[in-house]
């Protein structure tokens, strides 16, 4: 079973389009996160949900809104997409404060 | 100035060969993450440390409190070691974790 899984895995969209991307975990954790790997691979948070509330927000326009229905899921919508949202964005978890971060997949976004 | 600083940026090996990645970071942050990340695109813990010395297989990280820096080792580099490994720093009271820009290893057969 996949620990934790995104979908999609690939995500291609024109500019100015919504578009979301899930994520859910099955290992129990508390604690769930958004990274963004840019066209350099570098990694940087965007977000932290710890038990569907939000503990780290850095600088991202709040065209991204992420959304945790419970502590198992951490959804990550965008609006109005723009060419320098395209980057490869992961998904992670891990029990509060211990232990190693579990990474989903990755969905490489391609905005057109 | 990146909290977090790994060096060499790339590094080609032989078949064999032990292999050191080094970490530099900065007052404030309280554990080290090391992760691997496949030509493929995913990524995997591999350690997570605060004090030490830790091992699995091939794999040994350490970390150095006074001197905040961190080293990943793998002996007997093989050809599926290739990938790039990527130091990340806690930053102490917090789950923000700060990323090193990676290094990209290559062991050549």
């Amino acid at each position: 079973d996949t620990a934790v899984s995104q979908t999609p895995k690939y995500l291609v969209t024109q500019m100015g389009n919504d578009k979301s991307i899930k994520c859910e975990q099955n290992l129990g954790h508390d604690t769930m996160y958004w990274y963004k790997q840019d066209s350099k691979k570098f990694l940087k948070i965007m977000f932290s949900y710890n038990n569907k509330e939000l503990i780290i927000n850095e600088t991202v326009p709040n065209r991204f809104s992420p959304k945790s229905p419970d502590k198992a899921h951490l959804n990550l919508h965008i609006n109005s997409l723009e060419l320098g949202d395209s980057a490869v964005y992961f998904c992670a978890s891990r029990i509060q404060g211990v232990g190693e971060a579990f990474f989903g997949q990755g969905t490489r976004l391609t905005v057109v | 100035k990146n909290e977090v600083e790994q060096s060499p940026q790339n590094l080609t090996a032989q078949e064999g060969e032990f292999i050191t990645i080094n970490c530099s970071y900065s007052v404030g942050i309280s554990a080290l993450h090391w992760l691997q990340q496949h030509p493929g695109g995913g990524i995997v813990s591999l350690f997570m440390l605060s004090s030490g010395k830790k091992k699995h297989g091939r794999l040994i990280a350490t970390i150095n409190i006074q001197e905040k820096h961190s080293s990943l080792h793998i002996t007997a580099s093989h050809p599926r070691d290739s990938a790039v490994y990527i130091c990340a720093g806690c930053k102490g009271g917090s789950e923000k974790l700060v990323f090193g820009k990676g290094t990209k290893l290559t062991v050549n057969p």
